[in-house]
């Protein structure tokens, strides 16, 4: 019965390191999504995942940002060479097809 | 293509009036809506959502939402707000255009409650 987990919930990283962020989605859920959240802003959406099809990476703001999904189930988030810019928090959901989206608390990225 | 349009990025409301939230979808096939509300410092949650069947749903805490099919609307409604009703909400839609499955969120609205 447990929800989405995300770790580490924060994650401090000087420019140009490379971070990873990890998201356990709910048991049973097909889909899963990554969204980042700025100071203040919406949603903007990164990658979405569903089942053994290719995902969609059409938000995935630049060639240092890749995400997998490993086994149907833990998705993990790649940013290389972070830089200022990728600062804010970066979200995970999963839901079945169609479904409302069950969130995770968050990844709270400070690239200094 | 298929988007979504929250009018007010801000709607102060005084505690006890009525407020509504607007949320148009522009969309040639069949959707899924969706409200989410975001409190301060939390997570986001689902409020309420529509799939099928009647046109008006109920949600969590005392909101609903009527979906318009014809005016492309999915409005968010309370009869009477309370300072706890301070937050983001989120319209959100969902489809299948062109072979392509879409979820796609609205920029949201920030309500504030004031005492």
């Amino acid at each position: 019965g447990a929800g989405v987990s995300q770790s580490p919930s924060n994650k401090v990283t000087e420019k140009g390191k490379d971070v990873e962020l990890r998201c356990d989605p709910i048991s049973g859920h097909t889909a899963l999504y990554w969204y980042r959240q700025s100071l203040g802003q919406g949603l903007e959406f990164l990658i979405y995942f569903q089942g053994n099809s290719a995902p969609d990476k059409s938000g995935l703001p630049s060639d240092r940002f890749s995400a997998e999904r490993t086994g149907g189930s833990v998705s993990t988030l790649t940013i290389q060479r972070t830089q200022q810019e990728d600062s804010a928090v970066y979200l995970c959901a999963s839901s079945l097809v169609y479904g409302e989206q069950f969130f995770g608390p968050g990844t709270r990225l400070t690239v200094l | 293509a298929q988007s979504v349009t929250q009018l007010d990025s801000q709607v102060p409301v005084f505690e006890e009036a009525p407020v509504e939230l607007r949320c148009n979808y522009s969309s040639s096939v069949s959707v899924y809506l969706f409200w989410y509300v975001q409190y301060p410092n939390q997570g986001l949650q689902l409020l309420l959502k529509y799939l099928s069947g009647s046109t008006l749903v109920k949600g969590i805490n005392g909101f609903e939402a009527e979906f318009n099919k014809s005016q492309t609307s999915f409005h968010l409604r309370k009869p009477s707000v309370h300072i706890s009703d301070t937050a983001e909400y989120f319209c959100a839609v969902s489809g299948r255009i062109g072979g392509t499955y879409k979820y796609i969120f609205g920029t949201g609205t920030r309500l504030k409650v004031l005492a």
